[in-house]
């Protein structure tokens, strides 16, 4: 069946620093969906990118969907201590579900 | 909207009792999805609904679980008995169509389980 594969799966950063988590699929996405959960809380919808070669942005952060719909990044410039948490990709094979990645825990020192 | 709403926040049973998780969707949403989630095994789905039916419960780990969505507001989700692997956290999602119309899914705050 579909693998959405996150890494790396813990990354510790000094705060001011970037951050980048990767997503890779085994198979080919329909579209691909980002969440943000904070210690103790609840996944939180972030953005969806549908088109190859897609790129969005967020105040300080940007999605990029790969060429081939297999790929999809996250990168954090000049991370904060709010933006610590486990950030989620989730992938949708076409006429599938969506699954989740295992995701990639941000932590931020002041 | 108060969005998503999950009852029990907290749930501690003992092993072999009957535990019920409630969830109300986002009025207006037509699908609603149940998720386990735990540090071994991430966020994995349980069952999902479109417009009060059950189309896909193949993640239901065993006939211990069951679910139900007697109506667009309600759904609930079933274990009986439990055990102590069934310890984790529980997250309700709604969203509006299966992908979320581009808004994504939205979480409950979930239920933590905890079987003694």
């Amino acid at each position: 069946g579909q693998q959405v594969m996150q890494i790396p799966q813990y990354q510790h950063v000094q705060e001011g620093e970037d951050f980048t988590t990767y997503c890779n699929s085994s198979t080919t996405l329909s579209n691909i969906q980002w969440y943000k959960q904070r210690p103790g809380g609840h996944p939180v919808f972030l953005i969806q990118l549908v088109k190859s070669g897609e790129v969005k942005k967020q105040k300080r952060l940007t999605f990029q969907f790969g060429e081939a719909k297999k790929n999809s990044s996250l990168h954090i410039t000049a991370t904060q201590t709010t933006d610590v948490g486990t950030y989620f990709c989730a992938g949708r094979g076409y006429g599938q579900n969506f699954v989740f990645g295992p995701g990639t825990r941000l932590s931020v020192l002041p | 909207d108060a969005g998503v709403i999950q009852s029990p926040r907290h749930e501690v049973t003992e092993m072999g009792q009957e535990v019920t998780l409630r969830c109300k969707p986002i009025s207006g949403h037509d699908y609603l999805f149940w998720y386990r989630q735990t540090m071994m095994r991430g966020l994995e789905l349980l069952i999902y609904f479109n417009n009060n039916v059950p189309i896909d419960d193949s993640g239901m780990p065993e006939d211990r679980f069951s679910a139900k969505m007697p109506n667009a507001s309600f759904s609930t989700l079933k274990i009986q008995p439990s055990e102590p692997r069934d310890s984790a956290v529980y997250f309700c999602a709604s969203s509006l169509g299966g992908s979320g119309q581009g808004g994504g899914y939205t979480f409950g705050s979930g239920t933590r389980l905890t079987v003694v």
